[in-house]
């Protein structure tokens, strides 16, 4: 099992819908998480960081964790055409070492 | 401006030749690391740095080496013993006891 899972896409919405992101992990020791969105041929921009479980909201762009369930979500709203893009789930346990997902490739259509 | 540069953007090689990839940045971060990503897969750690003059193996460092003279800098040798170079290389840093991480712009390495 890997220790992160992340579907892979790809995922088309049209403008102005709400899109949902999620990852799944294994280890219940991870506290970091992360959301990184990557666009084509670019770096990884990083969107959210949250420490343990609960919700963490930066304008349109909403991350939720439920250690719980080992379960973390990105939730995009009135999303854009310029929201399409790779959006990478990253967790650690501690510093230093982050475990990524694979990436879900989001299209948003005009 | 604050950020991270990686050069070249892209390169290209000769199988059985060493590459260095470049890395620097001006945010004043201690931790600095290397990761490749191939399609389909997430990124993977190649090496990591915490501190000027050390540094540690990540979870695929046969066929790399890395340096780090300078807290600005770490730059990625890709040897011959490499076996797949070909690949997105990204460098990021951050800063000691904090669990964000930072990307730069990223070099496409492609090994013929």
């Amino acid at each position: 099992q890997k220790e992160v899972e992340q579907d892979p896409g790809p995922l088309s919405v049209p403008e102005g819908a709400i899109v949902s992101l999620n990852c799944t992990y294994s280890n219940s020791a991870f506290q970091y998480f992360m959301w990184y969105r990557q666009y084509s041929r670019k770096g990884p921009e990083l969107l959210m960081y949250t420490y343990s479980s609960g919700n963490k909201e930066d304008g349109r762009f909403t991350a939720q964790v439920d250690k719980s369930s080992k379960y973390i979500s990105l939730f995009i709203r009135d999303s854009q055409p310029s929201d399409s893009a790779t959006y990478l789930c990253a967790i650690a346990s501690g510093t230093y070492k982050y475990i990524f997902g694979t990436g879900t490739r989001l299209k948003v259509l005009a | 401006d604050g950020g991270i540069t990686q050069s070249p953007k892209y390169l290209f090689r000769k199988e059985g030749q060493n590459v260095t990839l470049s890395c620097e940045q001006n945010l004043n971060h201690d931790a600095m690391y290397w990761y490749r990503q191939d399609p389909g897969q997430g990124l993977r750690l190649i090496y990591y740095s915490q501190i000027v003059n050390d540094f540690q193996k990540g979870d695929i460092a046969e066929g790399y080496s890395v340096s780090r003279e300078k807290k600005e800098s770490f730059p990625l040798t890709v040897t011959s013993a490499q076996k797949n170079p070909t690949a997105f290389y990204l460098c990021a840093s951050g800063s000691t006891g904090s669990n964000e991480q930072y990307f730069g712009p990223g070099t496409r390495l492609t090994v013929t």
